[in-house]
Order: structure tokens, then C-alpha cells, then sequence
């Protein structure tokens, strides 16, 4: 079984400032991590996404996150925030060769103020 | 063009009624799903299709059927509508199972 668990559901930053939002998985076997967005009235988009090999990896819209294994987290963020970042972000794991699908954490909803 | 396409965007209707929810891609891609959004917005899978079969079926009512008649396309039927089945339904396909999923922009069910 794997699951996630996204700290906050709310996290309001000043534009310009630095965007961390929180994420840790619980997984039975290696597992592949992704980082969605969904803008109000639309479908998700994929930020970024670990499989294997880099820790760190790089996304659309100078996001960023890093797997740390030990710590079983994820965690997004992005040096500067933009009005335009303000959206909810969605934290999902899947078990890497196994068959369960996506599973998705509840989401953060960001809010940037000007 | 639409990568993942689903009809229709809004879906209003009464009770005790049945109405179905089509999708299709044009990825190429072999695996694809139906997930539910509260209105909490919580993402949960419903069911999961991989070259036309079923691999997930997660705890949904038998009133929910999907169908999928070749590989781009997945529809997903609901029988006796209920007020609990309002909520946002999104289809979704990836490359395989547990790879990144690609979302259509998703069926905004209103049952009153």
C-alpha cells in the first residue's frame, strides 16, 4: 500500500519570496513521485516527476523538488514565487514497477500575496 | 489538440437518472483511468484500464461501469444517479501503469 501526506492545506507566501510545499510518502517498494498543478476549473498538469538516478529534479515554471529517502519526503518548491504560482498542488506516489495507479495526497492550496 | 479529451465539461441532472462521461486520447498511450474529485478536492482512483483491460477497480458502487472499446478511449457510465455522485470526474492516461498520468480537464457532475 502507499499513501502521502501533504503538510498544510493552505500555505500563503509573499510574491517574490521562496514557495516550499511539503511531502511525504509512505511506500513498500521504491517508489515514483510526482508533483501536480491544477489552476481553478481545469485539469492537472505535471510539474515534475522522480522515477530513478538524480534526487534532485527540475520542473516546469522554476519548480524544483528533491527525493530524500531517508527523510521520505518530496518537497516542492520554487527560490521565487509569482502571482501566477497560485494554484492547488497535488504530491502523489506510485510503487515504481508495481500495478495500484497514482495516489495522491490532498492537495495545498497556494495563495501569493502582491 | 487535445491530448485528453473528455465530454462533456458540465453535467447537470436529476436524480435516479443515468448518464455517461466519454474520454479519449490521443497519446497513444496503453494505460488509462477515471479518478473523482470531491469537493474537498481529493483525487481518488476509480479505475484503471491497461490495452482495453481492467487492472484497478477500487471500491466504487456497481452503479459506475467504465468501458473501454479500444485503447484511446475509456467511458465511464453511471447508473441511478445519486446526490453523492456530485463531484468533478477526470479522465486520465499515461504510457503504463505508474507512470506520470496526463489529465483531461475533467466532467463537473451536478446531481440535484
Amino acid at each position: 500500500a502507499q499513501s502521502v501526506t501533504q503538510l498544510g492545506s493552505h500555505v500563503s507566501v509573499s510574491e517574490g519570496a521562496l514557495v516550499l510545499l511539503r511531502c511525504n510518502y509512505s511506500s513498500s517498494v521504491p517508489p515514483y513521485l510526482f508533483w501536480y498543478v491544477q489552476y481553478p476549473n481545469q485539469g492537472l498538469q505535471l510539474l515534475l516527476k522522480y522515477t530513478t538516478g538524480a534526487t534532485l529534479v527540475k520542473g516546469i515554471n522554476g519548480f524544483e523538488a528533491e527525493f530524500k529517502k531517508s527523510e521520505t519526503s518530496f518537497h516542492l518548491t520554487k527560490p521565487s514565487a509569482h502571482m501566477s504560482d497560485a494554484a492547488e498542488y497535488f504530491c502523489a506516489v506510485s510503487s515504481g514497477g508495481g500495478a495500484d495507479g497514482l495516489t495522491f495526497g490532498k492537495g495545498t492550496h497556494l495563495i501569493i500575496q502582491p | 489538440d487535445t491530448a485528453v479529451s473528455q465530454t462533456p465539461k458540465y453535467l447537470v441532472t436529476q436524480m435516479g437518472n443515468d448518464k455517461s462521461i466519454k474520454c479519449e486520447q490521443n497519446l497513444g498511450h496503453d494505460t488509462m483511468y477515471w479518478y473523482k474529485q470531491d469537493s474537498k478536492k481529493f483525487l481518488k482512483i476509480m479505475f484503471s484500464y491497461n490495452n482495453k483491460e481492467l487492472i484497478i477497480n477500487e471500491t466504487v458502487p456497481n452503479r459506475f461501469s467504465p468501458k473501454s472499446p479500444d485503447k484511446a478511449h475509456l467511458n465511464l457510465h453511471i447508473n441511478s444517479l445519486e446526490l453523492g455522485d456530485s463531484a468533478v470526474y477526470f479522465c486520465a492516461s499515461s504510457p503504463s501503469l505508474n507512470t506520470e498520468a496526463f489529465f483531461g480537464q475533467g466532467t463537473r457532475l451536478t446531481v440535484v
